[in-house]
């Protein structure tokens, strides 16, 4: 079956400029996750999703970041008034249920502010 | 708080010869561990996880990981390696009330022929 896909697989944008990256889980994948990673780092933890709500958005780095997951299956990470800073990998995940044990991963979103 | 370290940033080894990865991990609870691979331009792949039971654990691709809980440390391992085994391997812990990863830097793996 499909895996986790995640578009754009590249995204250039300057400071300043909004954005919003997009997640599709595995169909029937009612547990959602973001993370972040920059380079030469793992990645780190930015917000879960039970169903449609935000149940952690603990690794959100400040408020110009958001999720949304409006139907419990797409989610959409909107980044406002982009930074230099926030140019790395951001992942998305999905598991069957918040308390399945194993995260599928997507291919990652680059974001590149300029 | 939760931590992962991996102490190597690269490991390098023969074709054919044993390889080990090195983790060690902090949690408050019971720990569930991970270990994922990650090719280039590719996302995070699944090797394997431990939850409870016997501490040495089987994954993809004939790799596997002794859990010790006295070292709290939790070593991939793989027998005989390969050149296409060759990628960047992290460990990640988390404890079972949370559900978000805490990952580890990462360490990449070079298999020479």
């Amino acid at each position: 079956g499909a895996g986790v896909s995640q578009t754009p697989s590249n995204k250039v944008t300057e400071k300043g400029k909004y954005v919003e990256l997009r997640c599709d889980p595995i169909s029937g994948h009612t547990a959602l996750y973001w993370y972040r990673q920059s380079l030469g780092q793992g990645p780190e933890f930015l917000i879960y999703f039970q169903g449609t709500g935000a149940a952690d958005d603990s690794g959100l780095p400040n408020d110009r970041f958001f999720a949304v997951r409006p139907e419990g299956s797409v989610s959409t990470l909107k980044i406002q008034r982009t930074e230099r800073g926030d140019s790395a990998v951001y992942l998305c995940a999905s598991s069957l249920s918040s308390g399945s044990t194993e995260q599928f991963f997507g291919p990652g979103t680059r974001l590149t502010v300029l | 708080a939760q931590s992962v370290a991996q102490p190597e940033d690269q490991v390098n080894v023969a074709e054919g010869n044993p390889l080990t990865v090195k983790c060690t991990y902090s949690v408050s609870g019971n720990p569930y561990l991970f270990w994922y691979v990650q090719y280039p331009n590719r996302g995070l792949q699944f090797l394997l996880k431990y939850i409870t039971g016997d501490n040495l654990v089987k994954g993809s691709y004939g790799f596997e990981a002794e859990f010790n809980k006295s070292q709290t440390s939790f070593h991939l391992k793989k027998p005989s390696a390969l050149v296409s085994d060759s990628a960047l391997y992290f460990c990640a812990v988390r404890d079972e009330s949370s559900y978000k990863l805490i990952f580890g830097s990462g360490t990449r793996l070079l298999v020479r022929p």
